[in-house]
């Protein structure tokens, strides 16, 4: 069964720091994955996404992640972080008939 | 334009009451969906429509019942509600694999 996991349910990081934020997963097909940031009281928002082709994949607000398919890892990093980052994180695994598995989800803090 | 809109933003509401969540694309996307969310949670899917055709039903309960009139429009009832379903509920539509997520309306059910 395909699932996702997200180590770390709280990452803390200064200001200008590196943000890496983890996702593994298992599928038993080539995965769909995703990244979403949920702001507080808000939607969810797409950050970015793998589908096929090129591994390393970059997104909206500075965000990039890459599909390592030995690892069966899609870790989200983003070089320096920004107060404006700070919300949860959500990787997602697309199993197929419009159904996502998320991960727990990730609460990112920045400290100035 | 990557735009779901869902109405109301707010709701809140009695355990007798009868309401209506309303969800809107107009990306042409021909799939659907509602989830619920807790907080701190990720979302659950509760229901799946394609070609506006109800494809998926993940056992929810009956006081929960969704709609949809258009290709555009998704409709969620809500009738008889307990207090637990107090949550998020998200609208979301997809192109492909990939979802696209509404603001949400908060409900709270006294």
């Amino acid at each position: 069964a395909q699932s996702v996991t997200q180590l770390g349910s709280h990452v803390s990081v200064s200001e200008g720091a590196l943000v890496l934020l983890r996702c593994n997963y298992s599928s038993s097909v080539p995965p769909y994955l995703f990244w979403y940031v949920q702001y507080p009281n808000q939607g969810l928002q797409l950050l970015l996404k793998y589908t096929t082709g090129a591994t390393l994949v970059k997104g909206i607000n500075g965000f990039e992640a890459e599909f390592k398919k030995s690892e069966t890892s899609f870790h989200l990093t983003k070089p320096s972080a920004h107060m404006s980052d700070a919300a949860e994180y959500f990787c997602a695994v697309s199993v197929g008939g419009g159904k996502l598995i998320f991960g727990q989800g990730t609460e990112l803090s920045v400290k100035p | 334009d990557t735009e779901v809109t869902q109405t109301p933003k707010h709701l809140v509401m009695g355990m007798t009451n009868k309401k209506s969540l309303k969800c809107e694309q107009h990306m042409g996307h021909r799939a659907m969906y509602w989830y619920k969310q807790k907080a701190k949670k990720p979302p659950e899917l509760m229901f799946v429509y394609s070609y506006e055709k109800l494809s998926i039903n993940e056992s929810v309960p009956s006081r929960f019942s969704p709609e949809c009139p258009n290709s555009s429009l998704l409709n969620l009832h809500l009738h008889a509600l307990q207090p637990e379903d107090s949550a998020l509920y998200l609208c979301a539509s997809s192109i492909g694999e990939t979802q696209y997520f509404g603001p949400g309306t908060r409900l709270l059910v006294l």
